[in-house]
């Protein structure tokens, strides 16, 4: 299966700053997600990563909060804007691979706006 | 669009004995059911799935099964072990491909 490689991390960021979470795949795979999990909840779908055009929101997130790119088949990022206390989640890239493989996830991004 | 269902939220089981995890979908076009494990401070890990062409599905000491006319699948775990503490968390991936996940179950495997 494919390893997802995620960086950072973890950071700790200040209220209205942004960061950029970067998602590897050691593989080609068809399609990249990022997810949010909050402390103690499920994972929610923020968006599916498109390569070469705009990624696919869904409802509750939009583009100028959570812009995100996928330049080639293998990489993705994901930058949380204007950074406030409530963003403060874990962010989780996964992917399915070539051949209608399952869908595997990275180890997060632990995030927390102080 | 789907909407999963899963319970207990938190379940406690004794060393050795089983463990059984339910879920319920919504969307009779989902075609495929996986289930992950996350550990703390780790991302899911698929343990296995199942697809609606199939009733059960077996990988050691886990195993799903499907019932397609209810909408239900769930998670069965025999002589369960210290390690299988984590979270649990079925899934069905929906007629637009994506992923929806149920809201998890903590399993505590008592000593």
């Amino acid at each position: 299966s494919a390893v997802i490689s995620q960086k950072p991390s973890r950071d700790i960021c200040q209220r209205g700053t942004s960061l950029t979470i970067q998602c590897q795949v050691d593989s080609q795979v068809t399609m990249m997600f990022w997810y949010r999990q909050q402390p103690g909840q499920s994972l929610t779908l923020i968006a599916t990563a498109n390569q070469g055009s705009e990624a696919t929101y869904e409802s509750g997130f939009v583009i100028d909060k959570f812009p995100i790119s996928r330049p080639n088949l293998t990489f993705s990022t994901l930058t949380v804007s204007n950074m406030s206390p409530e963003d403060s989640s874990i962010y989780l890239c996964s992917a399915t691979g070539v051949g209608n493989q399952p869908q595997h996830f990275g180890d997060g991004t632990r995030l927390s706006i102080l | 669009g789907e909407n999963v269902e899963q319970h207990p939220s938190t379940l406690s089981v004794q060393e050795g004995d089983s463990a059984v995890i339910k879920c319920t979908y919504s969307d009779s076009a989902s075609n495929y059911f996986p289930w992950y494990k996350q550990e703390l401070g780790k991302g899911p890990q698929l343990i296995i799935d199942i697809r609606s062409n199939v009733g059960e599905k077996k990988d050691q000491r886990i195993a799903v099964t499907l019932n397609k006319t209810a909408k239900h699948f769930s998670l069965h775990i025999t002589e369960t072990q210290p390690e299988d503490s984590a979270v649990y968390f079925c899934a069905a991936r929906s007629r637009d491909d994506k992923i929806i996940f149920g809201k998890g179950t903590r399993l505590h495997i008592l000593p």
